[in-house]
């Protein structure tokens, strides 16, 4: 079966730095991804991984083991407007056609 | 341009209604997908289209009709839902290598 987890909520300070996990079982693998989304909006992509290893974008950042199936996202110098829940998905190519398959989705909330 | 267009923002139907929604992106994608997504849950994949034709439908109800007229637009028809079938649907698109592009999503309330 179809397994994403997260933790449910994390609670931060304004300038610091935030590891949000991710771990997976899926059919089959063809990248993880990183969204933020705001109550009420739409889901925008944050980063993403393929393979093995850290990608660094900006503030924020994603690694990724995939022996593990373990992902985290590194949001760094933490400000209010990072309030928000992040979705990590995986990108499952099994069904003969790429579907993007959420996690259960943290929310994260940035104290003053 | 790497937006995806979903109309309308909001709608509210009775149980007996038809409506449609939709969905239009210009970026060249060839995959175009429906999500639900209910309060506080994350998004669930209903339908994914590629190359215009409907290549997943995970056990969707068929009060839920889906139709990909081409390759820049998706529609998703509604027939006889039901109140705890409001919710917020989003549409995404993508390149098959590629991420996910997501529309602001319609609201939908079922009275």
């Amino acid at each position: 079966g179809q397994n994403i987890d997260q933790p449910t909520e994390m609670t931060a300070t304004e300038g610091a730095i935030v590891q949000i996990n991710c771990t997976y079982q899926t059919s089959g693998f063809n990248g993880l991804f990183w969204y933020q989304q705001h109550a009420g909006e739409a889901p925008t992509f944050l980063s993403y991984n393929v393979l093995d290893g850290l990608e660094e974008k900006g503030r924020f950042s994603s690694f990724l083991s995939r022996s593990k199936g373990y992902s985290y996202l590194l949001l760094k110098e933490l400000q209010m407007k990072d309030s928000a829940s992040y979705l990590c998905a995986v990108r499952d190519p099994s069904s003969g056609t790429y579907k993007y398959i959420f996690g259960t989705g943290t929310r994260l909330k940035v104290l003053a | 341009d790497t937006e995806v267009t979903q109309t309308p923002k909001h709608l509210v139907m009775g149980m007996t209604n038809k409506k449609s929604l939709k969905c239009e992106q210009h970026m060249g994608h060839r995959a175009m997908y429906w999500y639900k997504q209910k309060a506080k849950k994350p998004p669930e994949l209903m339908f994914v289209y590629s190359y215009e034709k409907l290549s997943i439908n995970e056990s969707v109800p068929s009060r839920f009709s889906p139709e990909c007229p081409n390759s820049s637009l998706l529609n998703l028809h509604l027939h006889a839902l039901q109140p705890e079938d409001s919710a917020l649907y989003l549409c995404a698109s993508s390149q098959p290598d590629g991420r996910a592009f997501f529309g602001q999503g319609t609201r939908l309330t079922v009275v």
